[in-house]
């Protein structure tokens, strides 16, 4: 089965620039993820969607961050305007959602530099 | 009090050794555990999960989990320099998403 796709990788702008990332998840994944991965940490949850609805934003940043999952399908990521700390990997992941163990699998991740 | 924590290394091993990585954490509520692995500049990928106390093992991975105490661990018997990476221990809450802990970086030397 083909993976995550997650598009740009690579993504550099000044600060208050906006930015917007792409993912697509693995065909029949209800849910999905994104994370911020900061240089040294762990992946840290941003947004979960369950099929076209927000399960979890609790630790989005809502005044500058914002996604949506149009159609239950595709996913968009926006930051804007952007800061300095916001520089980090950012993880797209998905899963079948269903009951049992909740297995995530990642795409490559969008690597933003804010200058 | 992080959810989830790990030492962060590194922790260096010989070739041929076994790697022990250790991970706590804090809700007693959680239900399912998983170690990632990672590669510099490259995204998480699964290589263990475990849901219920003891062991389970996948080749020359063993992953043990003791729920009474809070604790998961990560053996890699025979270690090699391919294993050099950082070792991400996850856990599922019950909220479905993956509370991350920060890592451990295995350097394995030949």
């Amino acid at each position: 089965e083909a993976g995550v796709a997650q598009s740009p990788r690579y993504k550099i702008i000044e600060k208050r620039q906006s930015v917007a990332f792409w993912c697509n998840p693995i065909s029949g994944h209800a849910t999905l993820y994104w994370y911020q991965q900061i240089l040294g940490q762990g992946p840290k949850l941003l947004i979960q969607f369950q099929n076209n609805g927000v399960v979890d934003d609790s630790q989005l940043p809502k005044d500058r961050f914002s996604a949506e999952r149009l159609k239950g399908v595709d996913s968009t990521l926006k930051i804007q305007p952007a800061k300095l700390e916001d520089s980090a990997v950012y993880l797209c992941a998905s899963s079948r959602g269903s009951s049992g163990a909740n297995v995530l699998t990642f795409g490559a991740g969008s690597r933003l530099t804010v200058l | 009090q992080k959810e989830v924590e790990q030492n962060s290394g590194p922790l260096s091993v010989p070739e041929g050794a076994i790697a022990s990585l250790n991970c706590t954490y804090s809700d007693r509520g959680s239900q399912s555990f998983f170690w990632y692995r990672q590669y510099s500049g490259k995204s998480p990928e699964l290589i263990m999960s475990i849901y219920s106390n003891g062991d389970k093992e996948d080749g020359r991975f063993t992953a043990q989990l003791n729920k009474a105490s809070q604790y998961v661990s990560l053996l890699i018997r025979d270690s090699q320099p391919s294993d050099s990476a950082t070792y991400l221990c996850a856990v599922d809450t019950g909220r479905r998403a993956l509370t991350f802990g920060s890592g451990t970086r295995l350097q394995v030397q030949p």
